[in-house]
């Protein structure tokens, strides 16, 4: 009965190469962010949808790009990988009317 | 914009030592404010929060109150075990649906 999950939880690639992040929530909430945990542990927003509408987009580049297939996904999708992509990214979400999110577990980014 | 900063790490204690981690903020509003916790190798979990001015968070023994007038949001806990070595992060969000942002996280070390 996990409440946001990701997958995978590691992933090793190559520079240059193509890769996603899934992530699903069982919890009904609305809306829904992705987060990067950087090598010093400092948290930034990424993205969120509520909705399966975009709403925040943090200066990411243009090779990320989310997709939110229904309001219980929300995947990630990283283009032309670079070494600095590597990261934990954690995906969260957050029901109406309240401001605290649930994240899930994360998923470690390694990029070669 | 609005900035989070809590006292930097690691910090050190002996089992059953008291704890406090400082956290101030920076907001254009009326913000609420989060404990977050992340033990080794998981995600986040929410440890406790505050809505508004004056009103204390509590959990697993940790307290925190919202100070309007000191923009303040200091994480204590009055006897600490092993258990809770982790990295402990504040963070903020302007309102329902909105981005957290996060401090740079505090690593705590308890010793047996």
């Amino acid at each position: 009965d996990t409440a946001v999950s990701q997958t995978p939880k590691y992933l090793v690639t190559q520079m240059g190469n193509d890769k996603s992040i899934k992530c699903e929530q069982n919890l009904g909430h609305d809306t829904m962010y992705w987060y990067k945990q950087d090598s010093k542990k400092f948290l930034k927003i990424m993205f969120s949808y509520n909705n399966k509408e975009l709403i925040i987009n943090e200066t990411v580049p243009n090779r990320f790009s989310p997709k939110s297939p229904d309001k219980a996904h929300l995947n990630l999708h990283i283009n032309s990988l670079e070494l600095g992509d590597s990261a934990v990214y954690f995906c969260a979400s957050s029901p109406p009317v309240t401001d605290t999110q649930y994240f899930g577990p994360g998923t470690r980014l390694t990029v070669l | 914009g609005n900035s989070v900063t809590q006292m930097e790490g690691p910090v050190t204690l002996s089992e059953e030592a008291f704890l406090t981690i400082n956290c101030t903020y920076t907001a254009t509003g009326y913000p609420s404010l989060f404990w977050y916790v992340q033990y080794p190798g998981e995600g986040l979990q929410l440890l406790l929060k505050a809505t508004k001015a004056d009103d204390k968070g509590s959990n697993k023994g940790f307290e925190a109150t919202y100070r309007k007038e000191t923009t303040s949001f200091h994480l204590e806990k009055g006897s600490v075990q092993v258990s809770d070595s982790a990295v402990y992060f504040c963070a903020l969000s302007e309102a329902a649906g909105n981005k957290l942002t996060f401090g740079g996280g505090t690593r705590v070390l308890v010793k047996p």
